[in-house]
This record gives structure tokens, sequence and C-alpha cells, in this order.
């Protein structure tokens, strides 16, 4: 079935460093979406890409669709430590009405 | 606008019980979506359900089961509990042709 990758699986960085984390599909995808999770908490939705080469920013965090529709990046530009938490990205299932996750990047922050 | 409602927020349970937990969408919403977080496999799809209506399952098997209700409310059961089905389920809405969901707090299963 249709499989969604993301690496790292973890990632620990400086406060004030960038932060990547990247998203692969294994089929194309009509749409691609990033969701957040703090600590205890849960996914919170963050931003959808819907058009091939797409790049979007919300403040420091960037977010590109790939012109294949494949695949998906986030990065976060200069972190701070309320950016701590797991970042998903999912892509809903073609021909489906369900949404599938990557495995998720876990962002731990030093301060 | 409240947001989704999953009750209760923890329950434990021993193996071979069953157990019900129950997800109230946004209002306004028609699907509903399940989902299992574990460590170890993350998200994991359950079931999404469109006017009370199973549109799709995931791979689960078939001690899990769910509903929906006219009121867009949504229950899922897991019968024969085992210690492996200790998890965070979520709930998801989502409405009005948009595709993203909107989660639950999440119902802690702890299975003993």
């Amino acid at each position: 079935g249709q499989q969604v990758m993301q690496i790292p699986q973890y990632q620990h960085v400086q406060e004030g460093e960038d932060f990547t984390t990247y998203c692969n599909s294994s089929t194309t995808l009509s749409n691609i979406q990033w969701y957040k999770q703090r600590p205890g908490g849960h996914p919170v939705f963050l931003i959808q890409l819907v058009k091939s080469g797409e790049v979007k920013k919300q403040k420091r965090l960037t977010f590109q669709f790939g012109e294949a529709k494949k695949n998906s990046s986030l990065h976060i530009t200069a972190t701070q430590t309320t950016d701590v938490g797991t970042y998903f990205c999912a892509g809903p299932v073609q021909g489906a009405q369900k949404l599938v996750f990557g495995q998720g990047t876990r962002l731990t922050i030093n301060p | 606008k409240a947001g989704v409602t999953q009750t209760p927020r923890y329950l434990i349970k021993t193996r071979g019980q069953q157990v019900t937990l129950s997800c109230s969408p946004i209002s306004g919403h028609r699907s509903v979506s399940w989902y299992q977080q574990t460590p170890g496999q993350g998200l994991q799809f359950l079931f999404e359900y469109f006017s009370e209506t199973q549109r799709n399952k995931g791979n689960f098997p078939g001690r899990f089961s769910g509903r929906q209700f006219s009121n867009s409310r949504s229950e899922m059961n897991v019968s024969t509990l085992e210690l492996g089905d200790s998890a965070l389920y979520l709930c998801a809405s989502s409405g009005g042709g948009d595709e993203k969901l909107f989660f639950g707090s999440g119902t802690q299963l702890s299975v003993l």
C-alpha cells in the first residue's frame, strides 16, 4: 500500500540552529499536510500544500512540495524552544478518505 | 467553536477485557477518523466514518470496531484486549470539503 517515509526520525539541535525534516511518498500525492505534536499533546495541523513545486512560509517555517508531488520538506530557521515536538507529514490515499502519516521527526532543542 | 472531545482521557484495563472510547467531533464536521499512536509505529489509521457509514478501514484485526451516530459522534470498541493494544487512541474530525484533520486530545489506554 501507499507509504510515506520521513527522515530523520530524531533531530537534536542547539537553540538558534536550523532544522529540516524530509518526507517521501511511494506514490504521487494530490496534496501533503504537515502536523506538529508537542510532547504530551495531540497533532495540530500546520499547513497543506497542493501545487507542484509549491513553497509556503509561516514565520520561521518554510514548507516545500516537490515538483513530482512525491516529496516535501519542512525547514525551521533559527529554532526556538517552542519548536520542540514531533513533526508529521501526511498524504491522502488516492480513492480513499484517509491520510497516511509519516513516522514523524522528533525535534529536541538544547537551550 | 468547541474542538474535538475525546473521553475518557485515560483508561486502564486488563487483558481480555473490552473498552469503548468516545469522540465528539467539531460541530458541523461529518467525518470522523480514528488513529492508533504508539512510539514504535507512529500514527496508524484505524477507520473513518462519514454520515454513519464506515468508508475506510485500516489493517487492524476485527477486535477493533467503531460506529458513528446521527449526530456525528463516534465510538470505537476494542474487544479481548491484548497488551499490544496499549496506545494513545486519537480521534480526528474534518468537514466542509476540507481534508485537514482536527485531532482530539486522545485516550491513553493501558492494558495490564
